[in-house]
């Protein structure tokens, strides 16, 4: 199985801070990752897809880089709407895609 | 509206069963692949079970032969049928739909999930 490896586990940060998660595959997934926003009660909520194609709706301060190995998601200026949990997951293996253990991102 | 709405999570004894539903609208089931993710208090998402749009069913290792995915097109509804359920299987159930691009799968919308208790 491909295990995906998020860091930091956990984040604090200010409004208007740039923020960056990383992703790490255990080995290549090429571009198939995808990083997803979860709220408490909320349905979790599709950000990027293919590794750096912005869905959308979601707003452009959201973006995606990374290919093989290593990936990235960056919110370049944090809103308050923004603190929440963040996983990546890829979908090169399929069935049985795999979900990075998250990274809580807090107000500071 | 593209939405997705999961009911049927309860409180169930270990052993016991359980049926969640998922309904669809604003588009056309039966064209997509579907997805049932959980997630248990304070751990990360989990993929659990995929049906296809042929109808073919794939499962993890932790759920095979307990859990059943089917899916009902006319009704535009997914279904999870929960057998043998553990304390293990205590989560809140998301279903989600998956679009591609190209090949490569992203699930782009998800329901609020359904919340299964498994204790006695």
């Amino acid at each position: 199985d491909i295990q995906m490896t998020q860091s930091p586990s956990s984040l604090s940060a200010s409004v208007g801070d740039r923020v960056t998660i990383t992703c790490r595959a255990s080995q290549t997934i090429r571009n198939y990752l995808n990083w997803y926003q979860l709220k408490p009660g909320k349905a979790p909520k599709l950000l990027i897809y293919t590794a750096s194609s912005l869905q959308s709706g979601v707003p452009s301060r959201f973006s995606g880089s990374g290919s093989g190995t290593d990936f990235t998601l960056t919110i370049s200026t944090l809103q308050p709407e923004d603190f929440a949990t963040y996983y990546c997951q890829q979908t090169y293996t399929s069935p049985g895609y795999t979900f990075g253990q998250g990274t809580k991102l807090e107000i500071k | 509206e593209v939405q997705l709405v999961e009911s049927g999570g309860g409180l169930v004894q270990p052993g016991g069963s359980l049926r969640l539903s998922c309904a669809a609208s604003g588009f056309t089931f039966s064209s997509y692949d579907m997805h049932w993710v959980r997630q248990a208090t304070g751990k990360s998402l989990e993929w659990v079970s995929t049906i296809g749009t042929a109808g073919d069913t794939y499962y993890s290792d932790s759920v095979k032969g307990r859990f059943t995915i089917s899916r009902e097109n006319a009704k535009n509804s997914l279904y999870l049928q929960m057998n043998s359920l553990r304390a293990g299987d205590t989560a809140v159930y998301f279903c989600a739909r998956m679009s591609f691009d190209f090949l490569i799968g992203y699930m782009d919308v998800w329901g609020k999930g359904t919340t299964v208790t498994v204790s006695s």
